[in-house]
Parts: structure tokens; sequence; C-alpha cells
């Protein structure tokens, strides 16, 4: 079946510090990979995105590339600010032929982040 | 452009009772998704309709089902409730159902309490 593995948590960083969160996966078909944050009592907001080997995705700072050769998809940020701490979901999709994936994301166990100021 | 509505944000439910949730994509989705996240199993994939028809469903009991509407809201309802069931319920969007090409835009969720 499909998975995503995260580095485990919490990640504690003073402010300015370099970020990263180490994501992995496995996957039968060629999977679409995903960021995700999530901000307390809120819903899930999508960082980033990369749909095949070698993109790079990036969003506010944030900084993920495919790469298939690893199955690894590891989120980057090159100086964190106290209003990132929140939880980070790596997630992977399998499009069908069709380009379709029918809803089903497949999420990581989530990386709690605190950034102390 | 409204994001994804879900309503209502919080219910206390009993054991035993049944529960309704509801969710509004973004306008011109037709893809609506379920998930619930829990402490212990994390975000788990419920299921998706498009066009108002199930196309996927994860492993969940048959207590749990769904629909969707002609105006692709959608809502998910949860019979014979258990304690385990208490759990923060997401809905997400996407575009013509290729989330994969476009990403999913989630709501806030509604938080579910059984007692």
């Amino acid at each position: 079946g499909n998975s995503v593995t995260q580095m485990e948590g919490p990640v504690t960083l003073s402010e300015e510090a370099f970020l990263t969160i180490n994501c992995t996966y496995t996957a039968t078909g060629y999977p679409s990979l995903f960021w995700y944050v999530q901000y307390p009592g809120e819903g899930l907001q999508l960082l980033l995105k990369a749909t095949k080997a070698d993109d790079k995705g990036s969003n506010k700072g944030f900084e993920a590339t495919y790469r298939k050769e690893t199955t690894s998809f590891h989120l980057e940020k090159g100086s964190v600010q106290v209003s990132d701490s929140a939880v980070y979901f790596c997630a992977l999709t399998i499009p069908n032929a069709g380009g379709t994936s029918y809803g089903k994301l497949t999420f990581g166990q989530g990386t709690i982040l605190t950034v102390h100021p | 452009k409204a994001g994804v509505t879900q309503t209502p944000r919080y219910l206390i439910k009993t054991r035993g009772q049944q529960v309704t949730l509801s969710c509004s994509p973004i306008s011109g989705h037709r893809s609506v998704s379920w998930y619930q996240q829990t402490p212990g199993q994390g975000l788990q994939f419920l299921f998706e309709y498009f066009s108002e028809t199930q196309r996927n469903k994860g492993n969940f009991p048959g207590r749990f089902s769904g629909r969707q509407f002609s105006n692709s809201r959608s809502e998910m309802n949860v019979s014979t409730l258990e304690l385990g069931d208490s759990a923060l319920y997401l809905c997400a969007s996407s575009i013509k159902g290729q989330g994969a090409g476009y990403g999913y835009t989630f709501g806030s969720g509604t938080r579910l309490t059984v007692v």
C-alpha cells in the first residue's frame, strides 16, 4: 500500500534558524506530493506541491523537491519565524491514468514545529 | 472567493445517537472528500464524492456514510455513535476531482465529541 513517513517531532527552533522536516514515501504508482500546514484550531492549508520528479514546490519561503530516486520530499525553510509554529503534514495522492485521484490523500503523522523568539 | 465551509464547528453527542455534518465546497469544485483526524490514528480518508456519486471509500464501518447534492454540497452521517468517533472531521474540495494536479482545499473542520 501507500504510506508516508515523517521525521519524529516535536521540533523546537529559535527564530531565524534553518528548518528541515524529512518526509519519505512508498507508493504503488507515480504519486503527487504535498505539504500541508495546520495551525491550532484550524483545518489544513496547502503549503506547496509537486507532481513529478525533480519538481520543486515553494511557497512563503518554504521549499521541497520531489526526489524519486530517494522517494523523498523534505520540507525546508532558510529562516523560520514564530508565526511558522504549526503542525506540518506530508501527503501523497496517486492519480489514475486520467489524472484524477478520487479524493484520497495519504498523510504522514505530522510534525509539530515550535519556534521561539 | 469563499473557502470550504463546514458546519457546525463543534458538536457534542451522546453514545448511540447519530450525527450529520455539512460541507460546502468552493464554488466550482465538484469533488468533495472527507477525513477523520484523531491523535492516535492521524488523518484518515473516509470517502470522496463527485457529481453526487461516491467514487472512493476508505476503511471505515458502514456506520459512516455520506452524500452529495446537485449543488456539490456534501453531508456525512455517523449512526450509532461510539466514544471512538470523537474526532475532528475535515472536508476538502478540489477542481473537477483532479486533486492530483491542483491540490485539495480543506475546511476548518467539525469537532465532534461523543460522551
